[in-house]
């Protein structure tokens, strides 16, 4: 069965701090990894894409890294700000565009 | 990229209603979806809008159930029929630009219905 399972399923953070979602997959074929941010009552929103020959990627203050031989990525917040609060979704993508979403992470930042 | 807009936002319906969710993308897109997101849950993709034909239904989803139309490439709606306060979720419209599968997936805002 195709699943992506992610860690933890929430945590609170201070300002300012840094983060580590995980997120780990059994999808196969393996097409990419996505990582999406959705805040509360709007749609997610696209952070970072990677296929099988990326390890990392950032968009601003996020990294996000694959390792694709153990099927792990992980998404880094870094010096987080209040607004970074929100639901942090993995999703990988099949060769057939299938799609697998994991559950989700949600994050609280607090001031 | 694409700028996907859904209207309603939110509503609230009453048992036995139903209600159609429009989606309108502002440039041509290869595929278009229709998700569902139950309170506190993941995304669940419910079909798949195919442009000119019949919507392609995941298992446990069906048409009588979810109409879905796509008369164009930019345009697309689904129903939500006989609705249950079960059918209480955020439905988000979604949809791949450009004329070649790209992988970027873009999502609308949603609209969040209100099953009492």
């Amino acid at each position: 069965k195709n699943q992506v399972e992610q860690s933890p399923q929430s945590l609170i953070i201070l300002e300012g701090k840094n983060c580590t979602l995980q997120c780990n997959y059994t999808v196969s074929p393996f097409s990419n990894l996505r990582w999406y941010k959705q805040d509360t009552g709007r749609g997610p929103v696209s952070l970072t894409i990677m296929t099988f020959s990326e390890n990392t990627k950032s968009n601003g203050r996020y990294t996000a890294t694959l390792d694709a031989d153990t099927k792990q990525s992980s998404l880094h917040i870094t010096a987080s700000q209040l607004s970074d609060s929100a639901s942090y979704i993995c999703v990988v993508s099949r060769n057939d565009y299938k799609l697998s979403f994991g559950a989700g992470t949600t994050v609280t930042v607090r001031a | 990229s694409a700028v996907i807009s859904q209207k309603p936002s939110r509503d609230i319906c009453q048992r036995g209603t139903s209600l159609t969710i429009q989606c309108q993308v502002d440039s041509q897109v290869t595929m278009m979806f229709w998700y569902r997101q139950q309170p506190g849950q993941s995304l669940t993709l419910i079909a798949t809008a195919n442009q000119g034909s019949e919507a392609t239904y995941e298992s446990g989803f069906v048409i009588d159930k979810f109409p879905i139309s796509r008369p164009n490439l930019t345009f697309s709606t689904l129903t939500v029929s006989n609705m249950s306060p079960e059918d209480s979720s955020i439905y988000l419209c979604s949809a791949v630009p450009g004329r070649k599968n790209t992988g970027e997936l873009f999502f609308g805002e949603g609209s969040r219905l209100t099953v009492l």
